[in-house]
């Protein structure tokens, strides 16, 4: 277990619809970042935020939008969906700059988004 | 161009054998480089890292940085049907420890 929490874990919808993904990072972390995995394209960095802060934007479609709350859980928001968003986005937490290994993330078991 | 460059797989190796796994990467900037290994419906977790170039050694898992030739390799020796997963290559951290990664090779070993 990563301590990294992550909801839903499966999610079904309708081509132009609005998802909200959800994560709890690990206790203590204070930057989260979003990825996208798909069997295409691999794992792509979308989005990071830092104590509340967005700090780095990657390969993030304008109909997606993040935000990290005071809380420091974050949540991912998709709209306007295609078929070509299906795939698995994955939250990772870690502790910039100290503890660990270098550049260690710890991943959530993802959130698998299935467009009809 | 992708930054971290990746053979996707699949590669099937009968248990006992030696994996090899290869990364290519662009940007020299970065001083860590990464192994993640993602089960099934997991998410990734790390399995080791080298700063710089040289060689890691872990158990059965033996990490190589070649930063003359841009290259990242994994080995796995006495491969286990455990060891089935997808490897996926990191580089980085950026100053916010933002990491680039591969698309991820999946490993199948067979008994």
């Amino acid at each position: 277990d990563s301590g990294v929490t992550q909801t839903p874990k499966h999610l079904i919808t309708a081509t132009g619809q609005r998802v909200t993904l959800r994560c709890s990072p690990r206790s203590g972390d204070l930057s989260v970042y979003w990825y996208q995995q798909s069997l295409d394209q691999g794992l792509q960095f979308l989005i990071q935020y830092y104590n509340g802060e967005e700090r780095a934007k990657g390969n993030i479609l304008e109909r997606f939008s993040a935000q990290q709350f005071p809380d420091l859980h974050s949540e991912l928001n998709l709209s306007s969906l295609e078929l070509g968003d299906s795939a698995l986005y994955f939250c990772a937490s870690s502790v910039v700059g100290s503890g660990g290994a270098p550049g260690e993330l710890f991943f959530g078991e993802g959130s698998r988004l299935t467009v009809l | 161009q992708k930054e971290v460059e990746q053979d996707p797989g699949p590669l099937s190796v009968p248990e006992g054998a030696i994996v090899s796994l290869n990364c290519t990467y662009s940007n020299s900037a970065f001083q860590y480089f990464m192994w993640y290994r993602q089960y099934s419906r997991k998410g990734p977790e790390l399995l080791m890292y080298t700063y710089s170039s040289g060689n890691k050694e872990d158990g059965r898992f033996t990490a190589q940085v070649d930063k003359s030739s841009k290259y990242i390799s994994l080995f796995i020796r006495d491969s286990q049907p455990s060891d089935s997963a997808t490897y996926l290559c990191a580089q980085g951290p950026d100053s916010w420890g933002k990491l680039q990664f591969g698309a991820g090779t999946q490993v199948v070993v067979t008994p």
